[in-house]
């Protein structure tokens, strides 16, 4: 069975400070998808990566990064220089791949970033 | 691209009413999913259409619940009869065969429902 964890429930920084966000997975499934989804306040979920399971290079798209690492079945999020609109709630899911479509998604149970001024 | 849309956005209702949850994926995405966010439980997954046959229902709680898609454009997620524990954020998603996107799945904004 599927199954993601976010072990840190709740992260507090002040702000100009880095933050990792810990994302570790299961599945047995050799070919699957990875995701970060950010849920602000207003409640919508916005996405924020995909990473299939056969491209291990990490990515760095402005003050976001994610270090992929099937060898500890990890999927690591990490916000450099936080700001104070970065404070959400931040999900990492998972999803099998199938050739008719996306397989369900799995999330974890999320991590709430609270970044003070 | 009007993104996935869900209405209501908001729903009280009382305790024994029919609930019902309107969701219309964005064209071209052959599969659709229902979830529902709680304080409790997280998200979970209810259940999931793909090319508008239900796959996996092993998510709805219970019979009160039921799900229909009787077209690619059009899903609905009805509970009856309600119950306050059946408050909630219930979230539509919808995504293209793999590798045709980016994103995979885009999520609706989510309707509301709290049950008095």
């Amino acid at each position: 069975a599927q199954k993601v964890t976010q072990a840190q429930t709740e992260i507090s920084v002040v702000e100009k400070e880095d933050v990792t966000l810990d994302c570790v997975y299961e599945t047995r499934d050799t070919t699957y998808y990875l995701f970060w989804y950010k849920q602000p306040p207003s409640g919508e979920l916005v996405f924020l990566i995909r990473r299939n399971s056969f491209d291990e290079q990490n990515e760095i798209s402005g003050r976001y990064s994610w270090n992929f690492q099937k060898s500890t079945s990890s999927f690591n999020f990490t916000i450099t220089a936080s700001q104070v609109v970065d404070s959400a709630v931040y999900f990492c899911a998972l999803s099998e791949a199938m050739n008719t479509g996306f397989q369900k998604l799995v999330f974890g149970t999320g991590t709430r970033l609270l970044v003070s001024p | 691209d009007a993104g996935v849309i869900q209405s209501p956005r908001h729903e009280v209702t009382e305790m024994g009413q029919e609930v019902t949850l309107r969701c219309k994926p964005i064209s071209g995405h052959n599969s659709l999913f229902w979830y529902r966010q709680t304080m409790m439980r997280g998200l979970e997954l209810l259940i999931y259409f793909n090319n508008n046959v239900p796959i996996d229902d092993s998510g709805m709680p219970e019979d009160r619940f039921s799900a229909k898609m009787p077209n690619a454009s059009f899903s609905t997620l009805k509970i009856q009869p309600s119950e306050p524990r059946d408050s909630a954020v219930y979230f539509c998603a919808s995504s293209r065969r793999q590798g045709e996107t980016t994103a995979g799945y885009t999520f609706g904004s989510g309707t509301r429902l709290t049950v008095v």
